[in-house]
């Protein structure tokens, strides 16, 4: 069975600081990966999806960035963080070739940026 | 067009009673509308799913109706129960080069009163 991890679970990072959040996807090949955002009370912001090793497309521009240097891992990251940076941050990953849409989620990283 | 429009913003229901969140669509690309389940602190669930083939989709407790021509679909909570107090998510997809990537609606919280 397929599995998708993401560490950490909680982060605090001051203002100004960088940010490496890694997220890893277990049983499947070359799946399609996402991140997502999602600030308090708030709904699901994409912000990157892949659909292969180095194949990196940005939703929304912003600080951030993110790699794929392994065919099931996805790293999001930034230079300098925001205090609007602080959110809930959620990996996904889908079947590739696409049959249906269905994402699996992961556990997600909450992240306070002070 | 890519909106996916979600009510109510937050709904009580007293234990037993029914649940009905609705979403609304512009893209009439889209081809598959899935609903996913929130707890606080967790990555969404995918609950159930529809493809615009059919008008109605149930399982267990939980039912999909799909209108087409209206561009509309519901979620309905049969019996609901304190355990399904979580925020609801409504999303869509299809459309050919961008079939991967699902449009959320901005969700429901939804609390169910014992």
């Amino acid at each position: 069975s397929q599995t998708i991890h993401q560490w950490p679970a909680t982060l605090v990072q001051p203002v100004g600081s960088p940010l490496s959040l890694e997220c890893t996807v277990e049983g499947t090949s070359n799946p399609n990966l996402y991140w997502y955002r999602q600030a308090a009370g708030r709904g699901l912001q994409l912000l990157f999806y892949s659909v292969g090793i180095g194949q990196i497309s940005s939703e929304v521009p912003q600080n951030l960035s993110a790699s794929r240097p392994q065919d099931r891992q996805f790293i999001l990251s930034s230079k300098k963080l925001l205090l609007s940076d602080s959110g809930f941050y959620l990996c996904a990953w889908s079947v590739n070739p696409i049959s249906n849409s269905e994402q699996f989620f992961g556990p997600g990283t909450r992240l306070t940026v002070l | 067009q890519q909106q996916v429009k979600q009510s109510p913003q937050s709904l009580i229901v007293q234990k037993g009673g029914i649940s009905i969140i609705n979403c609304a669509y512009e893209n009439t690309a889209f081809d598959y509308f899935p609903w996913y389940q929130q707890f606080p602190g967790k990555g969404p669930a995918l609950l159930i799913a529809i493809r615009p083939d059919v008008s109605e989709k149930k399982e267990g407790r939980f039912t999909i109706s799909f209108n087409k021509s209206a561009k509309q679909f519901s979620l309905h909570i049969m019996d609901s129960q304190p355990g399904d107090s979580a925020t609801y998510f409504c999303a869509a997809s299809g459309g050919g080069g961008s079939n991967y990537k699902l449009t959320f609606g901005k969700g429901t919280l939804l609390t169910v009163n014992p």
